[in-house]
């Protein structure tokens, strides 16, 4: 069984604050991806990564980067957090096989910015 | 370019009754088509895919989706909604892009079962 964690369910820091979210897979996957979720707005991308230091920019990169230096864990990382910058974050990674795959989801952070 | 546009932001059922979620999309490309469900404080989970094969793809808990070309659509029925069916569900297209590809997400439709 695929499993993908994440370093925490639940999140409250401070405007301001450098924030760092972990995402680890088990099953060697190259691709891992880091979304957001809001009420109305579905799931939006905001960086992916399809291998070791490796990284592109998803339709909101503002505000977040990422960091890959090990192949199963993808950071990402709020370099100084804003209040709109609360949100659920779910990570998520496929296994190769292209645009066919499903994704397998981490349980998501809930950060609170205050 | 991709886009996904589902149609109801709410959709209420009483149980035991027909479930129609509808999804429209918009691809350059043959795209792969996804149902997700997502039950409230629990992860995402597929439901079901389409990729170019059979039009009408099952999936688990009795639901199904029918792929229509000439439509653009594909929407997410079940013959007789479950008070366990009550979750949000998002219908996600996935495009390849050489090397990797990209997932876009609609925006979600909340399912109310009522008893």
């Amino acid at each position: 069984d695929v499993k993908v964690t994440q370093s925490s369910r639940y999140l409250v820091k401070r405007t301001g604050e450098k924030v760092f979210l972990e995402c680890v897979q088990d099953m060697d996957h190259e691709n891992m991806f880091w979304y957001r979720q809001d009420p109305g707005l579905g799931l939006r991308l905001i960086y992916f990564s399809y291998d070791v230091k490796m990284k592109e920019k998803g339709d909101i990169p503002e505000g977040y980067s990422v960091s890959r230096e090990k192949k199963e864990r993808f950071s990402l990382i709020l370099e100084s957090a804003s209040t709109n910058q609360t949100s659920m974050y779910l990570c998520a990674s496929p296994p190769s096989g292209g645009s066919s795959v499903e994704q397998y989801f981490g349980p998501g952070t809930r950060l609170t910015v205050t | 370019a991709q886009s996904v546009t589902q149609l109801d932001s709410h959709v209420s059922v009483s149980e035991g009754t027909p479930v129609l979620l509808r999804c429209n999309y918009s691809s350059s490309y043959s795209p792969s088509l996804f149902w997700y469900v997502q039950h409230p404080n629990k992860g995402l989970q597929l439901l079901l895919k389409y990729t170019s094969a059979a039009t009408l793809v099952k999936g688990i808990n009795g639901f199904e989706a029918e792929f229509k070309k000439s439509e653009t659509s594909f929407h997410l029925t079940k013959p007789s909604a479950h008070m366990s069916d009550a979750a949000e569900y998002f219908c996600v297209v996935s495009v390849s892009g050489g090397s990797n590809y990209k997932l876009t997400f609609g925006k979600g439709t909340l399912l109310t079962v009522n008893p």
